[in-house]
């Protein structure tokens, strides 16, 4: 079964530039959740979607944004980028039911770096 | 507002030894739940076991284990017989009630790097 899928793996981009980061969920999973993470630090939340809706936000700028596709994926999108954006961007994926249903399961990551 | 607190930064055990991290935890909530991960170098997250704060016993999941001490807000990991497969990265998180969103709005701490010394 294939596992949560995250692109592009690597990216460099510029101050000032914008970027879209790709999540595809585990199958039957209806719930995205998006996760930076700084280097040396553990992840912090950024979004939630469930069903297409967003469902929680954590104290991100508005230059953060995202969506939930009718198929489940996610995008996140971050305008105007910051060296301080530079991080490990996880998506996650869950269940929402059924056994398991607290259990998050993570990609491996987007890791953005910004000069 | 909910707070994990890791505080070992770095933990070394030797191969087949027993290591326990610790995890302590702020909630004013009675409905949580407590998770710990491990991140190998390659990035990903590492689902390693998971305790409700209502569940009687202490979660279990082949070699590890989690040390849940209600009163003492502490949700320890202990990994038993520990191999060179298990240096990584270690956290410690905790999810909010469950009030129908946002209920994978988890908050992580630091970390603690374990390193299994052959």
């Amino acid at each position: 079964d294939a596992g949560v899928t995250q692109s592009p793996t690597h990216l460099i981009k510029t101050r000032g530039q914008h970027v879209t980061l790709r999540c595809s969920p585990i199958s039957g999973h209806k719930s995205v959740s998006w996760y930076q993470q700084v280097l040396g630090q553990g992840p912090q939340f950024i979004f939630q979607y469930y069903e297409k809706e967003e469902r929680g936000r954590g104290n991100f700028p508005d230059r953060f944004s995202a969506r939930q596709f009718p198929n489940y994926s996610s995008e996140l999108n971050v305008n105007a980028l910051l060296l301080g954006d530079s991080a490990l961007y996880l998506c996650a994926s869950s269940p929402t039911s059924g056994r398991g249903i607290w259990e998050l399961f993570f990609g491996e990551g987007s890791r953005l770096t910004v000069l | 507002a909910q707070k994990i607190t890791q505080t070992q930064p770095g933990m070394f055990v030797q191969e087949k030894e027993a290591v326990t991290l610790d995890c302590t935890y702020d909630t004013s909530d009675p409905s949580y739940g407590l998770f710990w991960y491990k991140q190998p170098s390659s990035g990903e997250m590492i689902f390693l076991i998971y305790q409700g704060s209502y569940d009687q016993q202490n979660a279990t999941e082949g070699r590890y284990s989690l040390n849940f001490q209600k009163a003492r807000k502490s949700a320890n990991l202990v990994i038993s017989a520990s191999q060179l497969g298990d240096s990584a990265m270690y956290f410690c998180a905790m999810r909010p009630p469950d009030r129908g969103g946002s209920n994978y709005k988890l908050t992580f701490g630091k970390g603690t790097l374990l390193t299994v010394n052959p």
